[in-house]
């Protein structure tokens, strides 16, 4: 079975600081990669999912960006943080038809 | 466009008892649906998914779903609850398989001693 691993588990950064976050699955090849956004511990919304290296769709426009520099690597950017890019970011992997989740990165800016 | 509504914020049900977490889905042809559970601070964990075939289908802790294509509903079930099943339960539909999941907005479940 897969495993997802993210980084850092927790992050406290300031408005207009850069941001990286990084999602690096083991188990298994070619996965379907996704960041999701969780607001207020309820409802997940899709931000970016990534079919291949180098192939990114973004499903909402806003600061943040996505890479697939490798297979199993995926990262989620941003040049400037803004107070409203405080949550907690989930990766997930999909090999076949079920997404697994990593542990997830509680993002606060202030 | 894919929708999944759990009409129910919170449910709250005595150890014991049987529960019931409700999901209602909107997909153009047939529905991928999966359900996971998320603990405080903790990713979603995968609980059970429906792609085809028996309409109840068996997943992880003891949970069952069923998949009811004319109520276009797949409501999570346990027979008998405990504390420890008190979490954030998610809903979720896909199209085709291996392409974005679109989630509910959770139900909690709250499960009292």
């Amino acid at each position: 079975s897969q495993t997802i691993h993210q980084w850092p588990a927790t992050l406290v950064q300031p408005v207009g600081s850069p941001l990286s976050l990084e999602c690096t699955v083991e188990g298994t090849s070619n996965p379907n990669l996704y960041w999701y956004r969780q607001a207020a511990g309820r409802g997940l919304q899709l931000l970016f999912y990534s079919v291949g290296i180098g192939q990114i769709s973004s499903e909402v426009p806003q600061n943040l960006s996505a890479s697939r520099p490798q297979d199993r690597q995926f990262i989620l950017s941003s040049k400037k943080l803004l107070l409203s890019d405080s949550g907690f970011y989930l990766c997930a992997s999909a090999g076949t038809d079920t997404q697994y989740f990593g542990p997830g990165t509680r993002l606060t800016v202030l | 466009a894919q929708s999944v509504a759990q009409p129910e914020d919170q449910v709250n049900v005595a150890e014991g008892n049987p529960l019931t977490v409700k999901c209602t889905y909107s997909v153009s042809g047939n529905p991928y649906l999966f359900w996971y559970v998320q603990y405080p601070n903790r990713g979603l964990q995968f609980l059970l998914k429906y792609i085809t075939g028996d309409n109840l289908v068996k997943g992880s802790y003891g949970f069952e779903a069923e998949f009811n294509k004319s109520q276009t509903s797949f409501h999570l079930k346990k027979p008998s609850a405990l504390v420890s099943d008190s979490a954030l339960y998610f809903c979720a539909v896909s199209q085709w398989g291996n392409t974005p999941l679109v989630f509910g907005k959770g139900t909690r479940l709250s499960v009292i001693a």
